[in-house]
């Protein structure tokens, strides 16, 4: 079974980048059975889509989000990542990686990593 | 954007209820609609997708059902474990998009 852990900074300043990575494991980034994306969760409100990358490298991005945002794929690395810039406050919040499926939405999701944006 | 509008938003029931938990998307999306618990401090689980389909492993007190653009989710026989947060999601058309959550609280 896939396992996806995502790891990040988990304190950023405002205006500056958020990076974080997301490492798949027992399983290959470039299955065919699998597409990638990214979701996150201010504290006590509903989920929110931020995006998704295919093995190719094509993108969707949620358009809120679609200026300050760049994802990516290593599958030297069986990585996928995340750079969101000129955080604010706004962008506090859980941060959880998935795996997708053609047939099933959501395969499976990281644990989640908590990012903060503060001074 | 698709607008998904979930109610209620808190639920309080007794073990060994039957709860309804409904989402009503703005416009169609066809049967593309996903539904999650979440326990704090944890992931979502998958429970429902593609409006009424199980997901592994899932318990069958679980049911999704739709009517025009109104999808419920039901859950039988309420346990302990059941008392959590529910989310619908759709996933017909980016972005995609949630409801605000269902709170399901111990009466």
């Amino acid at each position: 079974q896939l396992q996806l852990q995502e790891s990040g900074p988990g304190l950023v300043k405002p205006s500056e980048t958020l990076s974080l990575t997301c490492t798949v494991s027992n399983g290959s980034i470039s299955s065919s059975n699998y597409y990638w994306g990214f979701f996150r969760q201010p504290p006590g409100k509903t989920l929110e889509w931020i995006g998704n990358i295919f093995k190719s490298g094509s993108t969707y991005y949620n358009p809120s989000l679609q200026s300050r945002l760049t994802m990516s794929i290593d599958t030297s690395r069986n990585q996928i990542s995340l750079k969101l810039t000129s955080v604010t406050a706004a962008d506090t919040g859980v941060y959880y990686c998935a795996s997708l499926g053609a047939r099933i939405v959501v395969t499976g999701w990281g644990p989640g990593t908590l990012v903060t944006v503060s001074s | 954007d698709v607008q998904m509008t979930q109610s209620p938003s808190t639920l309080s029931a007794s073990v060994g209820d039957r709860v309804n938990i409904t989402c009503r998307a703005s416009q169609s999306i066809k049967d593309w609609l996903a539904w999650y618990q979440q326990i704090p401090g944890k992931a979502p689980k998958l429970l429902i997708h593609k409006t009424s389909l199980l997901n592994n492993g899932v318990s069958s007190k679980f049911s999704g059902s739709v009517s025009g653009t109104e999808f419920t989710l039901t859950i039988n026989s309420l346990q302990s474990s059941d008392f959590a947060t529910y989310y619908c999601h759709q996933y017909n058309e980016y972005p995609w998009t949630f409801g605000q959550g269902t709170k399901l609280e111990i009466k």
